[in-house]
């Protein structure tokens, strides 16, 4: 089966540090969504990509948060820097999102996530 | 504002009791509801879409089925192995009648089967 790899599974870091996360989108997905995991709020919508163009990304904190496509097998979330609050599971996500009424969207696929803690 | 809420948000059966999670939303124009499995350390497992109320989906114990305010997902005899946490999502469409594919979560129940 396709999946989404994302890389790394776990991070420890300290406070103030930059964070790259990474993820492979499956092979002819054109949509790709960055999604953030906490007890509390559950999963938010961080940004995403439509062949590999932002489409939306007022889900982050645009001081710290920066999420790129840079070609289409690659998607990075950066953090910098670090903060504790930002501890959480990151997920990407990818899809293929059809613009015929009525068709398409099938479920989006997810990653294994990347688990962040901020010390 | 797209909202999704999901209860209970813990139910706990016994091995072979049937019972129903519910996942009540609003949304300026549903494009598709969609259901995710999730196990704990694992990314969410998509299970099923559903464009229009009155539609329904079956999947081995699963079924669900939509409203134009909620979905149901009904687990019927359910085994040990269906525990995790059930996510329901929307997804909005948008003025021009296509859909931008963002999904707005629900907090999720967590299911829990004892043999």
């Amino acid at each position: 089966d396709a999946r989404v790899t994302q890389t790394p599974r776990h991070k420890v870091t300290e406070m103030g540090q930059e964070v790259t996360m990474r993820c492979q989108p499956i092979l002819g997905h054109n949509t790709v969504f960055w999604y953030r995991q906490t007890m509390m709020q559950g999963l938010e919508l961080l940004a995403y990509f439509r062949n590999r163009a932002p489409l939306d990304d007022s889900g982050m904190p645009k001081d710290r948060f920066s999420a790129e496509m840079p070609d289409a097998t690659l998607a990075t979330l950066k953090i910098q820097p670090s903060e504790p609050r930002d501890s959480a599971v990151y997920f990407c996500a990818s899809g293929l999102v059809e613009w015929v009424q009525g068709q398409g969207d099938y479920g989006y696929t997810f990653g294994s996530g990347t688990r962040l803690t901020v010390v | 504002e797209d909202q999704v809420t999901q209860s209970p948000e813990a139910l706990r059966l016994q091995e072979g009791e049937s019972s129903s999670l519910n996942c009540s939303y609003t949304v300026s124009g549903l494009r598709g509801l969609f259901w995710y499995r999730q196990d704990p350390g694992k990314g969410p497992e998509f299970l099923f879409t559903l464009y229009s109320a009155g539609e329904e989906k079956e999947k081995e114990r699963l079924k669900a089925t939509l409203t134009k305010k909620e979905s149901f997902l009904h687990i019927t005899a359910p085994k040990p192995e269906d525990s995790a946490t059930y996510l329901c999502a929307v997804q909005a469409r948008n003025a021009g009648g296509t859909s931008y594919g963002k999904l707005t979560f629900g907090q999720g129940t967590i299911l829990t089967v004892h043999p």
